[in-house]
């Protein structure tokens, strides 16, 4: 059965930095084109960071410069490094595995339960 | 980046009605375009790929319909467990992926 599983969500203050974990099993990370959306408080979807299978990483300009997205294949674990946290960056996070067709997102069609991210003073 | 406007934003509706949800391309995006459904406090469900393509033991009541800028998702009749936000997300300009802001179906 394929699962993935968020960790790491915490309420953070302004400037600060935290790392958010997707634990898969049911599949190989290393294998696939993985992906983290977020969801800020009844808002709707923001995809944020996309990692190809081959290693190769994309980030929404909202994210760019201040998020990292990596993965440990011998973990079979996803990451999203946070770094000068903001209030906008307020949102439930859920990685997601990337379907790519020709090169081209076809949907996502796994995703964690989501994790809470809280960036306040 | 390509903009994706759903209509309506909110829909009230009763169970058995046939319901349709529209989103439109800022620019063609060929058959690109994925369908979600999400409950209250969940992650998404994907339902329709490559604009009409039925996700795997997703109920064939749903069906998705369209082409270059203009798409549907169609539920041909609404069960109670139908009742949730529709997201549509376009995949043609990849790694850049946007959604749709959200259609919330009600019951009526």
């Amino acid at each position: 059965e394929v699962q993935l599983v968020e960790s790491g969500g915490d309420l953070v203050q302004p400037g600060g930095s935290l790392r958010l974990s997707c634990a898969a099993s049911g599949f190989i990370v290393g294998s696939n084109s993985m992906s983290w959306v977020r969801q800020a408080p009844g808002r709707g979807l923001e995809s944020i960071s996309l990692i190809y299978s081959g290693g190769n990483t994309f980030y929404a300009d909202s994210v760019k410069a201040r998020f990292s997205i990596s993965r440990d294949n011998s973990k079979n674990t996803l990451y999203l490094q946070m770094n000068s946290l903001r209030a906008e960056d307020t949102a439930v996070y859920y990685c997601a595995r990337a379907l790519l067709h020709f090169g081209v997102v076809s949907g996502f069609d796994y995703w964690g339960q989501g994790i809470l991210v809280t960036v306040s003073s | 980046d390509i903009q994706m406007t759903q209509s309506p934003s909110s829909l009230s509706a009763s169970v058995g009605d046939r319901v349709t949800i529209t989103c439109r391309a800022s620019q063609s995006i060929n058959n690109f375009l994925n369908w979600y459904q999400q409950k209250p406090g969940k992650a998404p469900k994907l339902l329709i790929y490559a604009a009409s393509s039925l996700q795997s033991g997703v109920p064939s009541r749903f069906s998705g319909h369209g082409s270059g800028t203009d798409f549907t998702l169609t539920i041909s009749s609404l069960q109670p467990e139908d009742f949730a936000t529709y997201y549509c997300q376009q995949g043609y300009s990849t790694p850049t992926i946007t959604f749709g802001q959200g259609t919330r179906l009600e019951i009526k």
